[in-house]
C-alpha cells in the first residue's frame, strides 16, 4: 500500500539545537515528494519540491535531501519563527491530481 | 503572482443545515482546483479536484458536493450537514501539468 510516514510526530528543540524531520515513503516510481510548512490556524505553505534521489534543495535554515525510501527536512540553528508543523507529501502513482499526505512533526522552538 | 481566497474564515452550523463555501484563485489562468479536510494530528484527505469548468472528481463518498461555475472558483456545498462534517476545509490550486499544489487560508467549520 502507498503510504507516508513521518517522525517524530512531535519535535522540542531549543532555539540554535539543529536536528532533522524524516519523511519516509512506499510508493514506487517517485514522481514528487513535497514539503510543507503549516502555521496553526491556516493553510500549508509550501517549501520544496524533490525529484530524484541526492536532490537536495535549500531556503534559509532548512534543507531537504531525498533517497530512494525517504526525505530528510535538515533545520540548522532554528528560531522560535521556526515553530510550525512540517507536512510530507508524495505523487500517487497513476495520478497526476493526487498527493499522499502524512501526519506531519510539529516542531517546537523553544527560545 | 497568484493568491488562492477562501471564505469563509470561520463558520458554525446547526446539523441539518446547508453549507456552502467559497475558493477563488487570482493571477493564473485554467488552473487545477482541490477541496480538502483535515483532521486534528492527521493528513490531508482530498475531497474533490477539479481540472475545468464543470469538471468534477470526487474521491471520496460522502455528505458534500462540489462545483466549478467558472474557471478560477471552486464552491463546495452540502444540502444537510452532519456532526461528521466539521473539520478544517481546505482549498488548493496547482498549475496544469505540475505537482505542487498551494493553499488558501482555509475554512474552519464546526457543526453542532
Amino acid at each position: 500500500e502507498d503510504q507516508v510516514t513521518q517522525s517524530p510526530e512531535a519535535l522540542r528543540l531549543q532555539e540554535g539545537e539543529s536536528s532533522s524531520l524524516n519523511c519516509s515513503y512506499t510508493v514506487s516510481g517517485l514522481r514528487g515528494l513535497f514539503w510543507y510548512r503549516q502555521d496553526p490556524g491556516k493553510g500549508p505553505e509550501f517549501l520544496f519540491t524533490l525529484y530524484s534521489a541526492g536532490e537536495e534543495k535549500e531556503k534559509e535554515r532548512l534543507k531537504a535531501t531525498l533517497t530512494k525510501k525517504e526525505s530528510f527536512l535538515h533545520i540548522t540553528a532554528p528560531k522560535p519563527e521556526d515553530s510550525a508543523t512540517y507536512l510530507c507529501a508524495v505523487q500517487a502513482p497513476g495520478s497526476n491530481y493526487q498527493l499522499i499526505w502524512g501526519a506531519g512533526t510539529k516542531l517546537i522552538i523553544k527560545p | 503572482s497568484q493568491t488562492i481566497h477562501q471564505w469563509p474564515a470561520t463558520l458554525v452550523q446547526p446539523v441539518g443545515s446547508p453549507l456552502s463555501l467559497e475558493c477563488t484563485v487570482e493571477g493564473t489562468s485554467n488552473p487545477n482546483l482541490y477541496w480538502y479536510r483535515q483532521a486534528a494530528g492527521r493528513g490531508l484527505q482530498l475531497l474533490f479536484y477539479s481540472v475545468g469548468i464543470g469538471q468534477i472528481s470526487s474521491e471520496v463518498p460522502q455528505n458534500l458536493s462540489a462545483s466549478r461555475p467558472q474557471d478560477r472558483q471552486f464552491i463546495l456545498s452540502s444540502k444537510k450537514l452532519l456532526l461528521s462534517d466539521s473539520g478544517f476545509y481546505l482549498c488548493a490550486w496547482s498549475r496544469g501539468g505540475a505537482y505542487e499544489q498551494y493553499f488558501g487560508p482555509g475554512t474552519r467549520l464546526t457543526v453542532t
